[in-house]
């Protein structure tokens, strides 16, 4: 079955500074799912990668996927206080399904 | 456009007692997914259903069920309550057509104690 590996599991910065976060396959990977949880709430859809190689940016985030579509990362530049909450990556299990596995997610505190 | 809406948002049960969860999909979309969260396990995959049939289902025990209704709102249903039942359970809903299409949108979950 597919595995998703977060890295870090929690990540304390300072405002304004750069951060990486990254998602790891166990296979490859037919659709990445990025998603932001504040802390007891729903998940917040960030972006969806699907092509080796590509990456989309939203505001001040950017997310890769690599060209051989097993790993992602998600980049945040000049982070601010909103940043914070729980990154979240998902895969698409495969054929066409609305199934979705997640990795265990990256706790991000950004101190001002 | 209205969100994923659930209640309620907060439940306290007693072990073995049942519980009903309700879930009203976005305006449109057809299918209608549940995740159990947990601080050990992370999110997983109960069960989805699309157009009121269960097209998947997650590696849970019988006592976790759910519906769905010709207005697409959905209910899970947990019976005979285990500590291990509290979690923070999550519904998704999205066009049906696979998440490439249409990517999940997440209500705020129901907060489930068992005690």
């Amino acid at each position: 079955s597919q595995e998703l590996e977060q890295s870090p599991q929690s990540l304390i910065v300072q405002e304004g500074k750069n951060l990486t976060i990254n998602c790891t396959s166990s296979k490859t990977l037919y659709g990445l799912y990025w998603y932001k949880q504040k802390y007891g709430e729903g998940l917040i859809f960030l972006m969806m990668l699907q092509k080796g190689g590509e990456e989309k940016s939203h505001e001040k985030i950017t997310a890769k996927l690599d060209e051989k579509k097993q790993q992602s990362s998600l980049h945040i530049t000049a982070s601010q206080p909103s940043h914070a909450g729980i990154y979240l990556c998902g895969a698409e299990v495969g054929g066409g399904s609305e199934k979705l596995v997640f990795g265990k997610g990256t706790k991000l505190t950004v101190n001002p | 456009k209205a969100g994923v809406t659930q209640t309620p948002r907060y439940l306290i049960k007693t072990r073995g007692q049942q519980v009903t969860l309700s879930c009203s999909p976005i305006s449109g979309h057809r299918s209608v997914s549940w995740y159990q969260q947990t601080p050990g396990q992370g999110l997983q995959f109960l069960f989805e259903y699309f157009s009121e049939t269960q097209r998947n289902k997650g590696n849970f025990p019988g006592r976790f069920s759910g519906r769905q209704f010709s207005n697409s709102r959905s209910e899970m249903n947990v019976s005979t309550l285990e500590l291990g039942d509290s979690a923070l359970y999550l519904c998704a809903s999205s066009s049906g057509t696979g998440v490439y299409n249409s990517p999940l949108h997440f209500g705020n979950g129901t907060r489930l104690t068992v005690t």
